[in-house]
């Protein structure tokens, strides 16, 4: 079946370091998905990159989606501990409007 | 306060006995899901429902079962016949314009521990 694979699954690092989580999938995706979920909290939407080869910024972060749209990184920039937290993507194969997850990458960040 | 809301935040039952969690959003989204979250396996689907007076089974919907008679609500059931029913569940909601997807926005979750 259609899977999003995410790497690494924990992450330590030092404050002021910087992070990136990787997602692969063994199909095409139509758009993926980037969300954030701290420890004892909900998800929570981060952007969405459609286009292929797209690159997108907030502030310390940068979302990449690859040229073959079937890959996507997340990299912080100087983590802080406030980055603390499981980093998920999400991809979408159709028009079905289910999302296909990755197991996520927990970051932890000593200050 | 536009949001979704999950009650009750914990909720403890017996071997053997049907549960039904709440989910309810007033974002006025026509679609909205059910997870499941279990340690290290990330967010698995169990429904979904695109409109109301329909749904469609994800990923692992054995032992659950759902209804939407209101577009505000989508109630989660977990019957006695889920073999694993202790996890952290989910509900989330989203707009549908054409064929695109949309930024999903979840509630705070409920944990069900069985005992």
């Amino acid at each position: 079946g259609q899977q999003v694979m995410q790497i690494p699954q924990y992450q330590h690092v030092q404050e002021g370091e910087d992070f990136t989580t990787y997602c692969n999938s063994s199909t095409t995706l139509s758009n993926i998905q980037w969300y954030k979920q701290r420890p004892g909290g909900h998800p929570v939407f981060l952007i969405q990159l459609v286009k292929s080869g797209e690159v997108k910024k907030q502030k310390r972060l940068t979302f990449q989606f690859g040229e073959a749209k079937k890959n996507s990184s997340l990299h912080i920039t100087a983590t802080q501990t406030t980055d603390v937290g499981t980093y998920f993507c999400a991809g979408g194969t159709g028009n079905n409007r289910k999302l296909i997850w990755g197991l996520g990458t927990s970051l932890a960040v000593n200050p | 306060d536009g949001g979704i809301t999950q009650s009750p935040k914990y909720l403890f039952r017996k071997e053997g006995q049907n549960v039904t969690l709440s989910c309810e959003q007033n974002l006025n989204h026509d679609a909205m899901y059910w997870y499941r979250q279990d340690p290290g396996q990330g967010l698995r689907l169990i429904y979904y429902s695109q409109i109301v007076n329909d749904f469609q089974k994800g990923d692992i919907a054995e032992g659950y079962s759902v209804s939407r008679e209101k577009k505000e609500s989508f109630p989660l059931t977990v019957t006695s016949a889920q073999k694993n029913p202790t996890a952290f569940y989910l509900c989330a909601s989203s707009r549908t314009s054409g064929s695109s997807y949309n930024e999903q926005f979840f509630g705070p979750g409920t944990r069900l521990t069985v005992l």
